[in-house]
């Protein structure tokens, strides 16, 4: 069974960094590209980052270039994302994701608060 | 970028009734790799539909997916009141994986 657990959010000042993690199971994961999306309060879902499966290309969204990073760790079947000059606009549920066999498969998100 | 543009933004139904909610893309969605969420809230987002027409694991018959190109289709047959919802549509045909605005299905 697919199963893809995001973890790392909590509360952060604005400027501040953190990194999420997100641990995959259940699939090849060193075959897959994977994926983040997230939602702010009361919003539709962004998608906002890409990895490929071996890490050499990446995508971000115009609204997080520059100041996030997408990256992966084959050997530990885990996804991150860190996060940096975080901004009141950043806050949002996060999600991972992957479409594998051909089946999109997201993760329960976790939350990241950015306020003073 | 595929942009997905949902219709329509709020459909206000009673219980028991069809429901029918539409997804348009700007470009062609090859192999139909369209997918169909439900949202509740304060939770994540449920897969229903995949590959425009193939129904999630557990997710009953009463919900179905059409469409290939640029127009897609969910249809609810019969309205249960937990139906009630935001659906998203999502492409991951092409990055970025783009979702739609999203349409509320709220009760009458």
């Amino acid at each position: 069974e697919v199963q893809l657990v995001e973890s790392g959010g909590g509360l952060v000042q604005p400027g501040g960094s953190l990194r999420l993690s997100c641990a995959a199971s259940g699939f090849t994961f060193s075959i897959y590209a994977m994926h983040w999306v997230r939602q702010a309060p009361g919003k539709g879902l962004e998608y906002v980052s890409a990895i490929s499966s071996n890490g050499g290309n990446t995508y971000y969204a115009n609204s997080v270039k520059g100041r996030f990073t997408i990256s992966r760790d084959n050997s530990k079947n885990t996804l991150y994302l860190q996060m940096g000059s975080l901004r009141a606009e950043d806050m949002a549920v996060y999600y991972c994701g992957s479409v594998v066999d051909s089946r999109p498969y997201w993760g329960q998100g976790t939350l990241v608060t950015v306020s003073s | 970028e595929i942009v997905l543009t949902q219709s329509p933004g709020t459909l206000s139904l009673s219980p028991g009734e069809r429901a029918t909610l539409s997804c348009r893309a700007t470009q062609s969605v090859t192999g139909s790799s369209l997918a169909w969420y439900q949202q509740k809230p304060g939770q994540a987002p449920r897969l229903l539909i995949y590959g425009a027409s193939s129904r999630a694991t557990g997710i009953p018959d009463r919900f179905s997916g059409s469409g290939s190109g640029t127009d897609f289709t969910l249809t609810i047959s019969r309205l249960e009141p937990e139906d009630f919802a935001v659906y998203y549509c999502q492409q991951y045909v092409s990055s970025p994986r783009t979702f739609g605005q999203g349409t509320k299905v709220e009760i009458k």
